[in-house]
């Protein structure tokens, strides 16, 4: 079983609509969770880190259960903007390592 | 805002040549990393240095070596490149530690690496 597990999509979404990406993680020690965005031959961005509580920025908002392991990306009102690959990312505890996800391509079709 | 630099952007070599990428971040950070991102198989890490003067094995080293020259520059070496070798690199800097578990990592643009 991979470490971190995401469905790589494609999702092709219309703009405005709601789409959200679960990932799911195999290690229970896992202590740091982010989102990261990668635009096709750039470098991955920082989207957002999850927070236990949940959290949102905007039109995204993240959350984590770690009773199930896993942690879900909710994308509002969808933009053209938008289309791109969605990292799931994982920091073990005491680690000083992030384990990637091997993305959630989106496109939002106008 | 440089943030982290990479170089060469581009690079093509014959398989047996040998060739260093350059990594340098101007955030102050302790640790930096090197990955490698191949279709369908997600970022994997090569190296890294959690501080100035410490390198560890990540999950696919082989073929590698690094050198953490300073706190700012973080290079890797292929000494003998392969075509398996061929893939785009990303290095990375933050500042984890002393309880900053939740720092992310910065990338730079990445190095798109050919092996013929």
């Amino acid at each position: 079983r991979k470490e971190v597990e995401q469905d790589p999509g494609p999702f092709n979404v219309p703009e405005g609509a709601t789409v959200a990406f679960n990932c799911t993680y195999s290690n229970s020690a896992s202590q740091s969770f982010f989102w990261y965005r990668q635009d096709c031959r750039k470098e991955p961005k920082l989207l957002m880190s999850v927070y236990s509580s949940g959290n949102e920025d905007g039109r995204f908002t993240a959350q984590l259960n770690r009773a199930s392991q896993y942690i879900s990306l909710l994308i509002r009102d969808s933009k053209l903007s938008d289309s791109a690959t969605y990292l799931c990312v994982v920091r073990d505890f005491g680690n000083e390592k992030l384990t990637f996800g091997t993305g959630t391509r989106l496109t939002i079709i106008p | 805002n440089a943030g982290v630099t990479q170089t060469p952007k581009f690079q093509v070599l014959k398989t047996g040549q040998s060739m260093t990428l350059q990594c340098a971040q101007d955030m102050n950070h302790n640790s930096m990393y090197w990955y490698r991102q191949d279709p369908g198989m997600g970022l994997r890490l090569i190296y890294y240095s959690a501080s100035e003067g410490t390198t560890d094995k990540g999950e696919v080293p082989n073929g590698y070596n690094v050198s953490r020259l300073n706190k700012r520059e973080f290079s890797l070496r292929l000494e003998s490149a392969a075509p398996s070798q061929t893939s785009v690199y990303f290095c990375a800097s933050s500042e984890v530690g002393r309880g900053n578990s939740n720092q992310p990592q910065h990338f730079g643009d990445g190095t798109r690496l050919s092996i013929l």
